[in-house]
């Protein structure tokens, strides 16, 4: 198993431009997340999916958005990059139910933007 | 809305002290508690989890038990390790899973 992959690794953007950032896990995990990490902050819930086709908001959604097309990809798409948007990215992936692993987090190897 | 609240940082022990994490939360369900440890460079990865009132996690020399009229999840360890210079996260899990700030831990010889 691959785990939870993301793409890309660093990415440098300007002010008012739009990308994706990619997600995809290979667990058959129901759930899948995004997380920004800033300094001091934590780790901050942008956006989640309890499977394909459901998404809701986090904490911080604003100027970000989300599909569940599959089990599997979960992409985060950055309307029109701003400064505030400088930041490391995190996806993550879990199973719901009783067992040893259930809820645990996997996460992928983040993304470092940085919106000049 | 949850909320997870942890005690602020950095902190500095030295090593074979004893330490303590202090976490809190809010959550309007009944939520699965976690602790998860970033070391330098690196993901998070879990340390320990409880699910439900009165249950203990343990990991590696690191406790936490779930208490529910307190609303809390400390992380304790009797003896810390310069290996154990981290950072630490308390999270729950309700209908989605919220990470506290952080808490930096630096042990020195």
């Amino acid at each position: 198993n691959a785990g939870v992959t993301q793409t890309p690794k660093f990415q440098v953007l300007k002010t008012g431009q739009s990308m994706t950032l990619q997600c995809a896990q290979d667990m058959n995990h129901e759930y899948m997340s995004w997380y920004r990490q800033d300094p001091g902050m934590g780790l901050r819930l942008i956006h989640y999916s309890v499977g394909a086709g459901i998404t809701d908001q986090g904490e911080v959604p604003n100027g970000y958005n989300v599909s569940r097309s599959t089990t599997e990809d979960f992409p985060l798409r950055l309307l029109s990059a701003a400064p505030s948007q400088t930041s490391v990215y995190f996806c993550a992936s879990s199973y719901f139910g009783s067992g040893r692993g259930a809820d645990t987090q996997y996460f992928g190897p983040g993304t470092r933007l940085t919106v000049l | 809305g949850d909320s997870v609240t942890q005690m602020e940082g950095p902190v500095t022990l030295s090593e074979e002290a004893f330490l303590t994490i202090n976490c809190t939360y809010t959550a309007t369900g009944y939520p699965s508690l976690f602790w998860y440890v970033q070391y330098p460079g690196e993901g998070l990865q879990l340390l320990l989890k409880a699910t439900k009132a009165d249950d203990k996690g343990s990991n590696k020399g690191f406790e936490a038990t779930y208490r529910k009229e307190t609303t809390s999840f400390h992380l304790e360890k009797g003896s810390v390790q310069v290996s154990d210079s981290a950072v630490y996260f308390c999270a729950l899990r309700d209908d989605k899973v919220i990470f506290g700030p952080g808490t930096s831990l630096s042990v020195i010889p």
